[in-house]
C-alpha cells in the first residue's frame, strides 16, 4: 500500500495566489519529509525539507507545515506565479534511508 | 560540472529484450538509488545500493537487477522478465552518513523507456 498519500492529484492557482498540498502517512518511523519539484522531462529537485520535531519551515515562498500528532505535512507556495507550474511530490524517509514518495501534484499557475 | 547523467534519454526495447540504462554520478555519493515513475504513482524505489558491491532490492525489484561495481556508477537492468516496463527511469544518488543526517538526494535528467 501507498506509504505516503498525497492530495489533490491536481490544482490550479491564479497568480499572486496560495497553493496548498497536502501528504499523510502512517508509518511514525519517518523521520524526515523532503518536497520536490519536477518540470517535465527532468528529474525532481529538492525544493524544501523538514524533520518532525519542527512544526514549520519557510524558505522564501515555500512553507512546510508538519503536524506530527496528525501524521500529516503541507507544502504551502505563497505568492504563486507561472513558472512555479510543476509537479510537486512529498516524501518521507524510513529505515535504511529508504525514501517512500507521494503520488504527486501538478501544479498549474494561471497567469 | 558535478551531477549525475542518465543515457540514454530514450530507449526504445522490443519485447523479450533485456535493455540496461546507464547512471554515472562523480559527485562521490555513497548511496544510488533507482526509481520507476508512472502517471499518477509518483516514484517507486526499485534498488539502491548503500556501498560498492553491495545492493537492496526495493519495493519493486522483480524484472530488474542491478551492478555496483564503482562508486560513480550504478547500472540498470530492464529484463524480459518485466512484464510493463514502459516508465521514466530515475537515478538518484546522496551521500552515505549513519544516524540519518539530512543528505540531500539529487537526481538525474531520466531515461524513458517504452517497450515496442
Amino acid at each position: 500500500q501507498q506509504q505516503v498519500k498525497q492530495s489533490p492529484q491536481s490544482l490550479i492557482v491564479q497568480k499572486g495566489g496560495i497553493s496548498i498540498i497536502n501528504c499523510a502517512y502512517e508509518n511514525t518511523a519517518f523521520d524526515y519529509f523532503p518536497w520536490y519539484q519536477q518540470f517535465p522531462g527532468k528529474g525532481p529537485a529538492l525544493l524544501i525539507a523538514i524533520r518532525p520535531d519542527v512544526s514549520e519551515k519557510k524558505e522564501g515562498r515555500f512553507t512546510i507545515s508538519f503536524n506530527k500528532s496528525a501524521k500529516q505535512f503541507s507544502l504551502h507556495i505563497m505568492d504563486s506565479q507561472p513558472g512555479d507550474s510543476a509537479t510537486y511530490f512529498c516524501a518521507a524517509r524510513g529505515n535504511f534511508n529508504k525514501f517512500y514518495f507521494g503520488s504527486g501534484t501538478k501544479l498549474n499557475v494561471k497567469p | 560540472d558535478g551531477g549525475i547523467t542518465q543515457s540514454p534519454k530514450y530507449l526504445f526495447r522490443k519485447e523479450g529484450q533485456n535493455v540496461t540504462l546507464s547512471c554515472e554520478q562523480n559527485l562521490n555519493h555513497d548511496a544510488m538509488y533507482w526509481y520507476r515513475q508512472d502517471p499518477g504513482q509518483g516514484l517507486r524505489l526499485i534498488y539502491y545500493s548503500q556501498i560498492v558491491n553491495d545492493f537492496q532490492k526495493g519495493d519493486i525489484a522483480e524484472g530488474y537487477s542491478v551492478s555496483r561495481e564503482k562508486k560513480e556508477s550504478f547500472p540498470l537492468t530492464v529484463t524480459s522478465a518485466q512484464k510493463n516496463p514502459t516508465a521514466f527511469y530515475l537515478c538518484a544518488s546522496r551521500t552515505w552518513t549513519s544516524g540519518g543526517a539530512d543528505n540531500e538526494q539529487f537526481f538525474g535528467p531520466g531515461t524513458r523507456l517504452t517497450v515496442l
